[in-house]
């Protein structure tokens, strides 16, 4: 079956540490995002790409990193520089174009200590 | 700066009632509106969408009503059932690869 892989599903780390969460799909789609969920905040995007080796920053990057060396994988890094890392963190695709559609993973619980 | 509001932050049907979800929005250049549905501990799921040279759009129990000239457009549930119970996230979004601007979501409870 087609779909986006998000691990760990939770993940406890010590403050000062970094971080990294894996999201994989097998979707072929061209564009994947990161989105992080606060209660009462919906979902706020961290980074997309759109395409390989191309990245942009959303409205909430600093403090993270990504990359995109494949088009199946999207890692995303929570460094010791983000001041409130304690989230929800949802990994997506779409195809691209003008449908809209985003396809979630399950998504990846980070509680720092 | 949001961009997508959304109201109520949390609302109780009982079963069989109407659920009514409400979103507004700013930028006149939105040209796509989806719904999106989040059980809990689970990423959101595509739940229905619309653009905006429709005024309404059904699939099921579940409709979107579009109001492009007061910029407005809600979710309506009929039959409201206990498996509704969910976050529910409107959003929108414009042109080429999508970035998608979310509402701050709905808590829905159903009640038997």
């Amino acid at each position: 079956d087609g779909g986006i892989t998000q691990s760990p599903k939770y993940l406890f780390r010590k403050e000062g540490q970094n971080v990294t969460l894996s999201c994989e799909q097998n979707l072929n789609h061209d564009a994947m995002y990161w989105y992080r969920q606060d209660p009462g905040q919906g979902l706020r995007l961290i980074y997309y790409s759109q395409i390989v080796n191309d990245f942009q920053k959303g409205d909430i990057a600093e403090g993270y990193s990504v990359s995109r060396e494949k088009k199946e994988s999207f890692p995303l890094t929570v460094t010791s520089a983000q001041k409130n890392p304690t989230a929800f963190y949802l990994c997506a695709s779409s195809v691209g174009g003008v449908t809209g559609e985003l396809f979630f993973g399950e998504g990846s619980r980070l509680t720092v200590l | 700066q949001q961009q997508v509001k959304q109201s109520p932050q949390s609302l109780i049907v009982q079963k069989g009632g109407i659920s009514i979800i409400n979103c507004a929005y700013e930028n006149t250049a939105f040209d796509y509106f989806p719904w999106y549905q989040q059980f809990p501990g689970k990423g959101p799921a595509l739940l229905i969408a619309i653009r905006p040279d429709v005024s309404e759009k059904k699939e099921g129990r579940f409709t979107i009503s579009f109001n492009k000239s007061a910029k407005q457009f809600s979710l309506h549930i009929m039959d409201s059932q206990p498996g509704d119970s969910a976050t529910y996230f409107c959003a929108a979004s414009s042109g080429g690869y999508q970035k998608v601007t979310f509402g701050t979501g709905t808590k829905l409870q159903v009640i038997p």
